[in-house]
């Protein structure tokens, strides 16, 4: 089954800097999904990527999707307050709809 | 267009009683996904559905637990006999069809005393 490792753990970093959570599988990625929970909340989904070498932008959230390497990194500029929360990876495991394999989870502080 | 639509937010019950969790998805969308979040083990995929189909179960433990989601009305995640194991928030999540993106709903947080 697939497994997907996230890194680090946890983050605290201060207001303003920039950061980047990674996303690991352990089987090729058909999809990789990035989603923020916040404490005792729902996921938001943010970002879904599908080709290697694809590269999206929200604000100042950017993912990337490196198929060869099976990996995906999240990248956050300039770090504010409302960025803090848990951010999950989640993965399809063939095409088409499919319940998602999550990792365990990156939780980001964000210091004044 | 309202989001995914969990109720009750939260459920306590006493061991050995049932608990039924709602679902309603986003307008227009007809595959419902069932999740449970434990501490210290993270989101897992239990049950995939389509309207009065099950699709994928192969998350669902084997026993006290079953899922519907019926032509009319909300999809159903049923726990009998509850232990306190299954304290955890349980999501559910939506997407229409030949989209692979799922939305979450606010989530149920079950306790079992």
């Amino acid at each position: 089954s697939q497994e997907l490792e996230q890194s680090p753990q946890s983050l605290i970093v201060q207001e303003g800097k920039n950061l980047t959570i990674n996303c690991t599988s352990s089987k090729t990625l058909y999809g990789l999904y990035w989603y923020k929970q916040k404490y005792g909340e729902g996921l938001i989904f943010l970002m879904m990527l599908q080709k290697g070498g694809e590269e999206k932008s929200h604000e100042k959230i950017t993912a990337k999707l490196d198929e060869k390497k099976q990996q995906s990194s999240l990248h956050i500029t300039a770090s504010q307050p409302s960025h803090a929360g848990i951010y999950l990876c989640g993965a399809t495991s063939g095409g088409g709809a499919d319940g998602l394999t999550f990792g365990k989870g990156t939780h980001l502080i964000i210091q004044p | 267009n309202a989001g995914v639509m969990q109720n009750p937010r939260h459920l306590v019950r006493r061991r050995g009683q049932e608990a039924r969790l709602r679902c309603s998805p986003m307008k227009g969308h007809s595959h419902v996904y069932w999740y449970r979040q434990l501490p210290e083990e993270g989101l897992k995929f239990m049950v995939y559905l389509q309207k009065e189909n099950i699709i994928d179960e192969s998350g669902m433990p084997k026993e006290r637990f079953s899922a519907e989601f019926p032509k009319e009305g909300p999809s159903i995640l049923r726990i009998q006999q509850v232990v306190r194991g299954d304290s955890a928030a349980y999501f559910c999540a939506s997407s229409p069809p030949f989209v692979d993106t799922q939305y979450f709903g606010p989530g149920t947080r079950l306790t079992v005393l």
